[in-house]
């Protein structure tokens, strides 16, 4: 099993609304990672957490707030977003280092916000 | 400031031929660089990957090659296919955690 798994795979929400996004793996990887990717543009990384812990905050607005329940789930907690916050949300995970390492990546979450 | 650049933002190439991306970096800490390739509202598909002490590295149709002296990768595709048209992102990893991507080049491959 090679996949991270991202529900939901589109989401439209409010201004006012909260909302979370999921992200799995089942790889045994104990690093995961969230980026933000705007069309036409490179995917930017917002968060990592690094054996559960977080350990890298890209200087991300609180209004989007990370949370890892364990070493398999990854969430994106959601509020009072703004809209050029719309974007696609993408999770991936990794070994925490060493030789051959790369990143999986999900299939994204295509955030709007209205 | 952009310290993994792709300069072109697309290429076109004949199915069968050679396809040649091409990646520049500034930072002197990365260690590993990565390709990915993505297709619309999809995630990044890893392609192959590089260590620093290495130059070359292959695997199948994809070779990329590293000039750490030049601070400069490239991506090799031979024979290009249509299927291989996409989105191209160079990436590069500072001892393994984060990954900073190039802008991305789209290959298009012509029947």
């Amino acid at each position: 099993d090679t996949e991270v798994t991202q529900t939901p795979k589109h989401l439209v929400m409010g201004m006012t609304n909260k909302k979370s996004l999921k992200c799995e793996q089942h790889m045994g990887h104990r690093a995961m990672y969230w980026y933000k990717q705007k069309a036409k543009k490179p995917p930017e990384l917002m968060f990592v957490y690094s054996y559960e812990k977080l350990s890298i905050n890209e200087s991300v607005p609180s209004r989007f707030s990370p949370e890892c329940p364990n070493s398999s789930l990854l969430n994106l907690h959601l509020h009072a977003l703004q809209p050029e916050d719309s974007a696609l949300y993408l999770c991936a995970s990794s070994r925490a280092g060493g030789d051959g390492w790369r990143a999986f990546f999900g299939q994204g979450t295509r955030l709007t916000v209205v | 400031d952009q310290q993994v650049k792709q300069n072109s933002p697309s290429l076109s190439v004949q199915e069968g031929r050679i396809s040649i991306l091409n990646c520049d970096y500034t930072n002197s800490m990365f260690d590993y660089f990565l390709w990915y390739k993505k297709y619309p509202a999809e995630g990044p598909t890893f392609l192959i990957s590089i260590s620093s002490i290495k130059d070359k590295n292959e695997d199948g149709r994809f070779t990329v090659f590293l000039n750490k002296s030049a601070k400069h990768l490239s991506l090799h595709i031979v024979p290009s296919q249509p299927g291989d048209s996409a989105v191209y992102f160079c990436a590069a990893s500072d001892r393994g955690s984060r990954l900073t991507f190039g802008e991305g080049t789209q290959l298009t491959v012509n029947p």
